[in-house]
């Protein structure tokens, strides 16, 4: 089966350092979803990519978080400086996202926990 | 906008019982509507999905969910539960049409099946 990976698994670092979570969408996808998942707000959306072009990026707090989508195999979410707050486990998802009315089913990675000290 | 409630936070059940797992959703437009699991440790998985047609959708393990317009509902649902099904359940949404790319998550049930 086609799978998103996510890479670390799991992060422990100390506040103020920089944190790089990295995810390997489904081949052919052309969507890739980045979320956040607490316990305090649920699954949250950060940012998402169509075609490697950022779309929307609004839930995300610009000042320390970055998404990118450098080529096709890789999108990257990069926290910079990490806080406590932000401690939580990250998901990539992608989708083969358009017109077709079957198309908007995502297939997640299995995330990133992020314990910030 | 869209917004996605999920009644109850915790639902248990013994094994072999039914349950029912509660969705409510709200949207101004026509929305394609979505349940997602996830075991412990692990990302979510589709679990079943409405597009159109047959208001009743069923899973390949047993669940089924009704989409009814009216009530704003759907609800997931299985006559008998297994030990294996105990999992955090998400109902999500998206609006109808191209471009819509972005899921409206509830905030989960989970379900615990009880031996």
């Amino acid at each position: 089966d086609a799978r998103v990976t996510q890479t670390p698994r799991h992060k422990v670092t100390e506040m103020g350092q920089e944190v790089t979570m990295r995810c390997q969408p489904i081949l052919g996808h052309n969507t890739v979803f980045w979320y956040r998942q607490t316990m305090m707000q649920g699954l949250e959306l950060l940012a998402y990519f169509r075609n490697r072009a950022p779309l929307d990026d609004s839930g995300m707090p610009k000042d320390r978080f970055s998404a990118e989508m450098p080529d096709a195999t890789l999108a990257t979410l990069k926290i910079q400086p990490s806080e406590p707050r932000d401690s939580a486990v990250y998901f990539c998802a992608s989708g083969l996202v358009g017109s077709d009315s079957g198309a908007n089913v995502l297939t997640f990675g299995a995330g990133s926990r992020l314990t910030v000290l | 906008a869209q917004s996605v409630t999920q009644l109850d936070s915790q639902v248990p059940v013994f094994e072999e019982a039914p349950v029912e797992l509660r969705c409510n959703y709200s949207s101004s437009v026509s929305v394609y509507l979505f349940w997602y699991v996830q075991y412990p440790n692990q990302g979510l998985q589709l679990l079943l999905k409405y597009l159109s047609g047959s208001t009743l959708v069923e899973s390949i393990n047993g669940f089924e969910a009704e989409f009814n317009k009216s009530q704003t509902s759907f609800h997931l649902r299985k006559p008998s539960v297994h030990i294996s099904d105990t999992a955090e359940y998400f109902c999500a949404v998206t609006p109808w049409g191209a471009g819509s790319y972005q899921l409206t998550f509830g905030k989960g049930t989970k379900l615990s099946v009880i031996p």
